[in-house]
């Protein structure tokens, strides 16, 4: 799987847009780029995820870049419960197994 | 989205004790599910793939024989933590293919080792 990196840490107000940046410069041609986000204590939640073209639903839409060197996962009226550490994950599929960075922690603030 | 369950959610045992954690695949089939450890503050690490019917893989550092993986079903796949020790408590999670391009995981197991 190809690295990717994040930044550790972002702050977005409650009702504004969250955009969390992603870069996997070295993604090959046929991995996908996954988003997940774990809540304390619970398991990773699926986002979306998308190999070449935009994504959108009632989650959250996916901006890959033309070059797909890197990413942008918009969630577009964030609120307090957003709040989480959200993965960006560059994979094959599903049937192979997803390698977890450190992630972006998200505080969504009042 | 696809459902996957673990029980129990939270387990607390005596050192040398053998804890066996379930997952579970609800309303999907699943040939492959994966074990990961979170260890606090730290990102999630896979252990293992596990495959119905067959032998789990283990990635590189994790004894085979201290973590029993079991794949008995399409539905279930189990974990056990054979004499376990203070330095096995972490937080286990389970996550399973749905046969479309996405894993889906599921709530976690919290291990207490005394």
């Amino acid at each position: 799987d190809a690295k990717t990196t994040q930044p550790p840490s972002m702050d977005c107000a409650e009702g504004r847009a969250a955009n969390l940046p992603c870069n996997h410069s070295t993604i090959s041609g046929n991995e996908y780029v996954y988003w997940y986000r774990q809540i304390h204590s619970q398991g990773p939640q699926y986002i979306i995820h998308g190999l070449k073209n935009n994504e959108t639903n009632e989650m959250a839409s996916l901006i890959i870049t033309e070059d797909r060197k890197s990413s942008t996962l918009i969630l577009p009226h964030a609120t307090l419960r957003d709040t989480a550490v959200y993965y960006c994950i560059a994979g094959y599929n599903a049937g192979n197994m997803l390698t977890f960075g450190g992630g972006t922690r998200l505080m969504v603030k009042p | 989205g696809a459902v996957v369950s673990q029980h129990p959610s939270r387990v607390i045992c005596k050192s040398g004790t053998s804890v066996k954690i379930e997952c579970r695949s609800l309303d999907f089939q699943a040939t492959t599910m994966f074990w990961y450890r979170q260890f606090p503050k730290k990102s999630l690490m896979l252990m293992a793939t596990s495959n119905e019917g067959s032998k789990a893989t283990y990635e590189q550092g994790v004894e085979k024989d201290k973590f029993l993986i079991n794949h008995a079903s399409l539905t279930l796949s189990t974990l056990t933590v054979t004499s376990a020790h203070p330095e096995d408590s972490s937080f286990y999670i389970c996550s399973a293919n749905s046969g479309e391009d996405t894993q889906y995981f599921g709530p976690g197991t919290r291990l207490t080792v005394l």
